[in-house]
């Protein structure tokens, strides 16, 4: 029962352009969500979160959006760069209190040069 | 300031064996979870310390698995009569307490042969 889907494994977008990652769940309990990064040989790094009374927030390059009645998020790099190269998580939890997260399976994210 | 940290950063065995995995959490951080991934998959939930509260046991997937944790520092998981599926990255989290963010360690890399 995968609670928190990431349908696309891969994506590969140019250096410049935007990159959109879509994630997807079913638990409408959730209500507050995260996106990790992660490298090779190396734990998630936590990089940009939402609450489910926003739709939107934004942290430099990197936007997250929130569509609840679509139970659907995504996470916007613009413009992307090479460093983006890596495994991007999204993350879920609900239940305040006990914040244990619920994963998707990732995306791989190539940024060409 | 360190972060999360975890020993050892890879450990083979042989099926039927018992192994120990490390985590220190970072300084004051209350909350500590342990999550594995398996090849290709994404991460998944095992347990969760919270202060002086009966731990989270829900996702250990089986009673060949445990856990303890002293006061607010070090963890260890601990696997008995290892079996090939438990083969995994085993990442350790650590977070303040209330609130969402979790910081990880780089992981133990458990190959059980």
């Amino acid at each position: 029962d995968q609670q928190v889907k990431q349908n696309s494994p891969s994506l590969s977008v140019q250096e410049g352009r935007i990159s959109i990652l879509n994630c997807d769940y079913t638990n409408s309990m959730f209500d507050y969500f995260l996106w990790y990064k992660k490298y090779p040989a190396e734990g998630p790094t936590f990089l940009i979160s939402i609450s489910s009374i926003k739709d939107k927030n934004e942290d430099g390059r990197f936007t997250v959006f929130l569509n609840k009645s679509a139970k659907h998020l995504s996470l916007h790099i613009v413009p992307s760069q090479p460093g983006d190269s890596a495994v991007y998580f999204c993350a879920a939890s609900g239940d305040f209190g006990n914040e244990k997260l619920t994963f998707g399976t990732g995306t791989r994210l190539t940024i060409i040069p | 300031g360190a972060g999360v940290s975890q020993s050892p950063s890879n450990k083979v065995t042989e099926k039927g064996k018992d192994v120990e995995l490390r985590c220190d959490p970072i300084s004051g951080h209350t909350a500590l979870y342990w999550y594995r991934q398996r090849l290709g998959q994404g991460l998944e939930f095992l347990i969760y310390f919270q202060g002086n509260s009966a731990p989270d046991k829900s996702g250990l997937p089986s009673d060949r698995f445990s856990a303890e944790r002293t006061g607010e520092s070090v963890s260890t998981l601990t696997i008995q009569r290892t079996q090939q599926e438990d083969s995994a990255v085993y990442l350790c989290a650590s977070s303040p307490g209330r609130g969402h963010e979790q910081f990880f360690g780089p992981g133990t890399r458990l190959t059980v042969l």
